[in-house]
C-alpha cells in the first residue's frame, strides 16, 4: 500500500543550527510531494510542492526539499533554523488517480532552542 | 482575504449529541475537503466535495454527512458523536482538483467527546 513515513516524531535543534526533517514514501509510480507547516493553533501552510524538473526546490521560509527517487525520499532543510520555525512539518503525497487528495505522514514536531 | 474560516474552534460535546462544523472559503474555490488530525497521527480525509452539490467520501467517512450547497460553504455533520470522533478537523479548498493543486487549509476544530 501506497504511504509516507516520518521516522522522526520529535526533532530539537538550535537556534542557527541546520535542519534536516526526512519523509520516504512507499509509491510505485511518480508521487507529487509536499511539505505542509502547522504553527501552534493554525492550519496548514504549503512550504513547498515537486511534481518533476529539478530535484532541488525551494519553498518559503528559506526552507528546501531535495527529491531522491533512489532512496524514495524528500527531505525537507533550512541552513539555519529561526526560533518561529518551532511547529509541526508534514510530508504529503498524491496519488496518481486519486485527483488533488493529500496522504499524509505523521508529523514530525519541531522544537527550536534558543 | 479570509481565505477558509472555520467555527467553532472548540467543541465539546456527549456521546450521543449532534453536531454541524461550518466550513467558509471566498477563494471561489470549487474543490472543498475535510480532514481529521488525530494525535501521532498524519491527517485523514474523511470528505471531499468537487462544487455545489457534489460530494464523495474520503478515507475515514463513517460518521460524519456533508452538504455543499453552495460553492463557499462545505459543512461537516456529526450525527450521533461517539469518543472515536474526539480529534481536530480541518477543512481546506483549492482552485481545482489537478494533482499538486495547493490546498488552503481553515484554523481547525478541536473536538472533544466525552
Amino acid at each position: 500500500a501506497q504511504s509516507v513515513t516520518q521516522p522522526d516524531i520529535h526533532i530539537t535543534v538550535s537556534e542557527g543550527a541546520s535542519l534536516e526533517l526526512r519523509c520516504n514514501y512507499s509509491y510505485g509510480a511518480t508521487p507529487y510531494l509536499f511539505w505542509y507547516v502547522q504553527s501552534p493553533g493554525q492550519g496548514l501552510q504549503l512550504l513547498l510542492k515537486y511534481f518533476s524538473g529539478d530535484t532541488l526546490v525551494q519553498g518559503i521560509k528559506g526552507f528546501e526539499a531535495e527529491f531522491k527517487r533512489s532512496q524514495s525520499s524528500f527531505n525537507l532543510r533550512k541552513p539555519s533554523v529561526h526560533w518561529s520555525d518551532a511547529a509541526e512539518y508534514f510530508c504529503a503525497v498524491t496519488l496518481t488517480g486519486g485527483g488533488n487528495k493529500l496522504t499524509f505522514g505523521t508529523g514530525t514536531q519541531l522544537k527550536v532552542e534558543l | 482575504n479570509a481565505g477558509v474560516t472555520q467555527t467553532p474552534k472548540f467543541r465539546i460535546l456527549k456521546i450521543g449529541q449532534s453536531m454541524t462544523l461550518q466550513c467558509t472559503q471566498d477563494m471561489n474555490h470549487n474543490y472543498m475537503y475535510w480532514y481529521r488530525q488525530d494525535p501521532g497521527m498524519g491527517l485523514k480525509l474523511i470528505y471531499y466535495s468537487v462544487g455545489a452539490g457534489i460530494t464523495d467520501k474520503g478515507e475515514v467517512p463513517n460518521g460524519y454527512n456533508v452538504s455543499r450547497s453552495t460553492t463557499e460553504d462545505f459543512p461537516l455533520r456529526l450525527e450521533l458523536a461517539a469518543p472515536s470522533q474526539t480529534s481536530v478537523y480541518f477543512c481546506a479548498s483549492s482552485y481545482l482538483q489537478n494533482r499538486g493543486e495547493t490546498q488552503y487549509f481553515g484554523p481547525g476544530t478541536r473536538l472533544l467527546v466525552l
